[in-house]
């Protein structure tokens, strides 16, 4: 079936550092890609997204790359900020018979001043 | 704008009692779903919800139980609580769940611990 793998946290950097989370994804067809941040104690909220092979998706600073040939949509931010800290799920929308949202384990990223 | 509100945001239960948790929506989307969160174990979702009316088992149904009530509301309740059910729990919402190239919408979540 359809699924989402994610680099284990915690991820821990200084401030102004680069960032990248890995995300691999399994799935027939052409799904579409996201990743979602949460804050503490609040609900998740998209951060970005790609829905075919190619596209870029970015947002706050953050970039992702959907690439079909390696079946990856790598998070990355060139610098940052403590403001930053959160959980980041990678999710994909199946295009299965069930339409689900597949969500990955989530990485917690701690940024330092 | 309130988008998907959930509640209670917290609550405490002994074993084998019994609770809903309520989610209403104010987007006219037409698919809602119900995850728990579990840490190490990202979101699973427990049940779905394509269009008033209809209702599907996700990965982890057992020990739920769903209802949308109308096109605005989706509720999940918990039969006889056990401890392993102790998570917390969001309501999600889509404008179409065939229509993969649109994001879904959280609530604030509901922290649920069973003692």
């Amino acid at each position: 079936g359809d699924s989402v793998t994610q680099m284990e946290g915690p991820v821990t950097l200084s401030e102004e550092a680069f960032l990248t989370i890995n995300c691999t994804y399994t799935a027939t067809g052409y799904p579409s890609l996201f990743w979602y941040v949460q804050y503490p104690g609040e609900g998740l909220q998209l951060l970005l997204k790609a829905t075919k092979a190619d596209d870029k998706g970015s947002n706050k600073g953050f970039e992702a790359t959907y690439r079909k040939e390696t079946t990856s949509f790598h998070l990355e931010k060139g610098s940052v900020q403590v403001s930053d800290s959160a959980v980041y799920f990678c999710a994909l929308s199946s295009t299965s018979g069930t339409y689900k949202y597949i969500f990955g384990t989530g990485t917690r990223l701690k940024v330092l001043a | 704008n309130a988008g998907v509100t959930q509640t209670p945001k917290f609550q405490v239960l002994k074993t084998g009692q019994s609770m809903t948790l309520q989610c209403a929506q104010d987007m006219n989307h037409n698919s809602m779903y119900w995850y728990r969160q579990d840490p190490g174990m990202g979101l699973r979702l427990i049940y779905y919800s394509a269009s008033e009316g209809t209702t599907d088992k996700g990965e982890v149904p057992n020990g739920y139980n769903v209802s949308r009530l109308n096109k605005r509301e989706f509720s999940l309740r918990l039969e006889s609580a056990a401890p392993s059910q102790t998570s917390v729990y969001f309501c999600a919402s889509r404008v179409e769940l065939t229509v993969m190239n649109t994001e879904a919408f959280f609530g604030q979540g509901t922290r649920l611990t069973v003692v």
